[in-house]
């Protein structure tokens, strides 16, 4: 069974500091691996997307990286800013066009 | 294009009554997907489409749920005789292609069911 999990479950942390989201698969099969965030009672928005040939993925201060042979994949957020808080969310992508999701890793960057 | 819109944003319905939810995708994406999404979880697989064909159901699909998508253009799911269990965010995406693209997800329809 595909399985996504997320650790740690929340996180708070002071304005400014650098900080790692971790998101881990069981299938190793991945195709591609997908980070989200997540705003209270809204939709997904789409941070950055790694293909499977791909380590890792840069989109501002935003790093993300994918080890398909751990099972692991690492959200690098540098700088954090209060505008950060939100939830996040993994999902791994597999053969079928289905995205498995994590439950998310729910942050509050305080000022 | 305006991305993945769906309505309505909200939905509260007696026990019982039918619901019926709309997804507009992003324009020439052929991939639409729905999930379903409870508090404090992350969102569950529903089912997706390839165009018009209907190419995948979850076991979480009951026979009280059913998807469409006409003409390959913008989808809808119905659910009947709404139970409590039922009340979720249901979300939609779409992609462009097979293989390696990015899912983009709408605001997502919030439904009560009371």
């Amino acid at each position: 069974k595909q399985e996504v999990t997320q650790i740690p479950a929340a996180l708070s942390v002071p304005e400014g500091e650098n900080l790692v989201l971790n998101c881990s698969f069981t299938d190793s099969a991945i195709y591609n691996l997908q980070w989200f965030r997540q705003d209270p009672g809204k939709g997904l928005t789409s941070l950055l997307l790694i293909q499977s040939s791909q380590r890792e993925q840069t989109s501002g201060r935003l790093n993300a990286s994918l080890d398909k042979s751990s099972g692991r994949s690492t959200l690098y957020i540098a700088a954090s800013q209060p505008g950060d808080s939100a939830t996040y969310l993994c999902a791994g992508v597999y053969y079928g066009q289905n995205f498995v999701f994590g439950p998310g890793t729910r942050l509050s960057v305080l000022p | 294009d305006t991305g993945v819109s769906q309505n309505p944003r909200h939905k509260i319905t007696k026990r019982g009554q039918n619901v019926t939810f709309r997804c507009d995708p992003i324009s020439e994406h052929n991939r639409l997907y729905w999930y379903r999404q409870t508090l404090g979880q992350g969102p569950e697989f529903l089912t997706y489409f390839q165009n018009e064909a209907q190419l995948e159901k979850s076991r979480l699909l009951s026979d009280r749920f059913s998807a469409e998508r006409p003409k390959g253009s913008f989808s809808t799911l119905e659910i009947q005789r709404t139970e409590q269990g039922d009340s979720a965010m249901y979300l939609c995406a779409s992609s462009p292609s097979t293989g390696g693209t990015e899912a983009f997800f709408g605001q997502g329809t919030r439904l009560t069911v009371v």
